[in-house]
């Protein structure tokens, strides 16, 4: 149980566009969502966390008209970063929790991001 | 200011041999510890997760511990296998109006035949 997907898995896409990433919680109803972005050899960098049907948090320093994040449901989030430049190539993580605050957090499979 | 430290950095071991690895946190106020394993370019699959109370927790050959009053945990490998090769990270929870979760920077573990 407690199965979290990311689509896609990989997506490599031109300066300027924007990209669309889902995250799926497949087993269960995520009242809250997390968006990380990972860079090389790094750990995660909590980008914002959002729960259904509100806005998302997101951390300082994160643009929250360049990275759009949607929580329409229980089961599916979505990020899109917007007018993509090549420092947006990254990994970018979803994870989804189960209960209150972050006390279990589901990981997906990650995106790999690379914008040409 | 809320911190998780990890040691080592980057360790290499014998497929077959123990190793453990080490998390500081000084965060506050505690609510839990995790600890993840990420395969390279996956995400993180949860490995063990501890509360205040709890001094142990086994999953199968990881066995974590945690020592709230010195804030100090541990990951310990059993007869380790190539799988076990990943980076492994720390993630402490704060308790606050909604949990504020801090990631350590990982161990990259290099299991080699």
């Amino acid at each position: 149980g407690a199965v979290v997907s990311q689509h896609p898995s990989r997506v490599i896409c031109k300066s300027g566009t924007s990209v669309k990433i889902e995250c799926r919680s497949l087993d269960f109803q995520a009242t809250t969502m997390f968006w990380y972005r990972q860079f090389p050899k790094q750990s995660l960098m909590l980008m914002a966390t959002s729960n259904e049907g509100s806005k998302a948090t997101y951390e300082q320093g994160v643009e929250k008209d360049k990275f759009l994040i949607n929580h329409a449901s229980l089961t599916l989030s979505t990020l899109t970063v917007t007018s993509a430049h090549p420092e947006d190539s990254s990994f970018y993580i979803c994870s989804a929790g189960t209960g209150t605050g972050a006390y279990e957090q589901y990981f997906g499979p990650g995106t790999r991001l690379t914008v040409t | 200011k809320n911190q998780v430290e990890q040691s080592p950095q980057s360790l290499i071991i014998l497929e077959g041999k123990n190793c453990t690895l080490q998390c500081n946190y000084t965060v506050s106020p505690f609510s839990n510890l995790r600890w993840y394993k990420q395969d390279t370019g996956r995400g993180p699959v949860s490995l063990t997760i501890m509360t205040f109370s709890e001094n142990t927790k086994s999953n199968g050959r990881y066995t974590a511990t945690l020592d709230a009053d010195t804030k100090q945990s541990s990951l310990h490998i059993t007869a380790s296998q190539l799988s076990d090769s990943a980076s492994y990270i720390c993630v402490v929870s704060a308790k606050t109006s909604y949990d504020k979760v801090i990631f350590g920077p990982g161990t990259s573990l290099s299991v080699i035949p």
